[in-house]
C-alpha cells in the first residue's frame, strides 16, 4: 500500500524559504511516475504547485514557477518542495501527491501539513 | 488557464436523497482529463473518478461521473451519512492543473 508523508517546519518567516519533504513508502520512486505538490489556501480552495518525474524533470504552475523548486532523491525515496520569498499569502496546508503517469494528476495524497508564514 | 466553476456552492439534502453536482470549464477539457475528489474535515482530498467517469477502486457505485468537453456532473444516487463532505472537480489535461472551488454537501 503506497503512502506519502509530508514533513518540514510548520512556521516560516516572511521573505524566508519554505522547505518540505515527502517520504514515499510502499513504492519505489525510481520505478517511475510523477510526484507532485498541491496546496490548500485557507478558504480559497486547491492550487496545483508542480510535479517531478523520477528522472528529475519538472512541471510547475506558471504563477509560482519563479519561486518554486521541486526535486527528487531516489536514494531516500523522497521528493521535496522549496518555495522562496514567502509571504502570508503562502500560508496553507501543503499536500504531496502521487501524480501517476500524468504530471498534472494527483491520484493519491499525503495527509497534508500546515505551513504558516509569520514573524 | 482553465477555470472550473462548480455549482451549487452548498447542497442541503437528507440521507437517501440524490445529489447532483455540476462542474463547468471555461474551455474544453475533453473527457480524458476531468477528476472528482471528496474531502472530509481534517482529511486530504480522496480521488473518486478520473477520466470523467472511471471510478476508483473502492468507491461505491452509488457515485457516478458523467459529462464531456465543458460540462461535467457528479451524481450520488442515494446519500449515505458518510457522503456528506466537500467535492472538488479538477482538470489535468492542460497546464496548470486547476480545481473548482468545491461543492459542500451538507445534511439538511
Amino acid at each position: 500500500q503506497v503512502q506519502l508523508q509530508e514533513s518540514g517546519p510548520g512556521l516560516v518567516k516572511p521573505s524566508g524559504t519554505l522547505s518540505l519533504t515527502c517520504t514515499v513508502s510502499g513504492f519505489s520512486i525510481s520505478s517511475g511516475d510523477y510526484w507532485g505538490w498541491i496546496r490548500q489556501l485557507p478558504g480559497k480552495g486547491l492550487e496545483w504547485i508542480g510535479s517531478v518525474y523520477h528522472s528529475g524533470s519538472t512541471h510547475y504552475n506558471p504563477s509560482l514557477q519563479s519561486r518554486v523548486t521541486i526535486s527528487v532523491d531516489t536514494s531516500k525515496n523522497q521528493f521535496s518542495l522549496k518555495m522562496t520569498s514567502v509571504t502570508a499569502a503562502d500560508t496553507a496546508v501543503y499536500y504531496c501527491a502521487r501524480a501517476g503517469s500524468n504530471p498534472l494528476g494527483s491520484a493519491l495524497w499525503g495527509q497534508g501539513t500546515l505551513v504558516t508564514v509569520s514573524s | 488557464e482553465i477555470v472550473l466553476t462548480q455549482s451549487p456552492g452548498t447542497l442541503s439534502l437528507s440521507p437517501g436523497e440524490r445529489a447532483t453536482l455540476s462542474c463547468r470549464a471555461s474551455q474544453s477539457v475533453g473527457r480524458d482529463y476531468l477528476a472528482w475528489y471528496q474531502q472530509k474535515p481534517g482529511q486530504a482530498p480522496r480521488l473518486l473518478f478520473y477520466g470523467t467517469s472511471i471510478r476508483v477502486s473502492g468507491i461505491p457505485d452509488r457515485f457516478s461521473g458523467s459529462g464531456s468537453w465543458t460540462d461535467f456532473t457528479l451524481t450520488i444516487s442515494g446519500l449515505e451519512p458518510e457522503d456528506f463532505a466537500v467535492y472538488y472537480c479538477q482538470q489535468y489535461g492542460s497546464s496548470p492543473a486547476t480545481f473548482g472551488q468545491g461543492t459542500k454537501v451538507e445534511i439538511q
